[in-house]
């Protein structure tokens, strides 16, 4: 089955800073790649995903980068803030015998961004 | 407001002692799962279900049932829980596979 590796697994960073959160993924077919936020005490949220037939994709201050050949995608956060404090976990979605297609979360990276 | 909730929010409870965390989603979607955080482990999925009276087994599913009598709602159950089941347990539905999932608020599980 699929496995998602995520490093690493705390980052510091001083504001204003670039932060890179790095995963890689074992199965081929997974086509879907999101990554979700949680800040502290609260539910994971979606902030940017991306597909298995775009390379990068940016929004405002986050973008991902995937390369299907080397089987990794990488979340790029630029001039970081205190509030971008949070846990950020990395999925990848595979398909099941069952047809349900399933996502495998990585294991999160604690971003830490002092003011 | 569309939204995913779930009940209780916290919960401390005896070993052997059945319990339900329920589960409801107001978005008419097909998929729901239930996921297990623990720290350093991350969102391991216990259980899933691709439409009503379709269930199906995660990655950690041992101790753990479910059902989807209803489309809204896919609760979890602990017929005899154990100090190992003790986590952070979060419920999530999305349109279909491949889609964003939306996540409740979570449930902190404890079994002394």
């Amino acid at each position: 089955g699929e496995n998602v590796e995520q490093h690493p697994s705390t980052l510091s960073v001083q504001e204003g800073d670039s932060a890179v959160i790095k995963c890689t993924y074992s199965d081929s077919a997974s086509n879907y790649f999101p990554w979700y936020k949680q800040e502290l005490g609260k539910r994971p949220q979606l902030i940017i995903d991306i597909r298995s037939n775009v390379g990068e994709k940016k929004d405002q201050r986050i973008a991902v980068t995937l390369n299907k050949t080397a089987k990794h995608f990488s979340l790029h956060i630029t001039e970081t803030q205190p509030e971008d404090s949070a846990v950020y976990f990395c999925a990848a979605s595979t398909f099941m015998n069952t047809g349900f297609q399933k996502l495998v979360f990585g294991t999160g990276t604690r971003l830490l961004v002092s003011p | 407001e569309a939204q995913v909730t779930q009940n209780p929010r916290y919960l401390i409870t005896v070993t052997g002692k059945k319990l339900t965390v329920t589960c409801s989603q107001n978005m008419n979607h097909e998929y729901m799962s239930w996921y297990r955080q623990d720290p350093g482990l991350g969102l391991r999925q216990i259980y899933y279900s691709m439409n009503v009276e379709v269930t199906d087994k995660g990655d950690v599913p041992e101790g753990y049932k479910v059902s989807r009598k209803e489309k809204r709602n896919f609760p979890l159950i602990l017929e005899s829980p154990s100090p190992n089941q003790t986590s952070l347990y979060f419920c999530a539905s999305s349109q279909r596979g491949g889609t964003e999932a939306f996540f409740g608020q979570g449930t902190r599980l404890t079994v002394v």
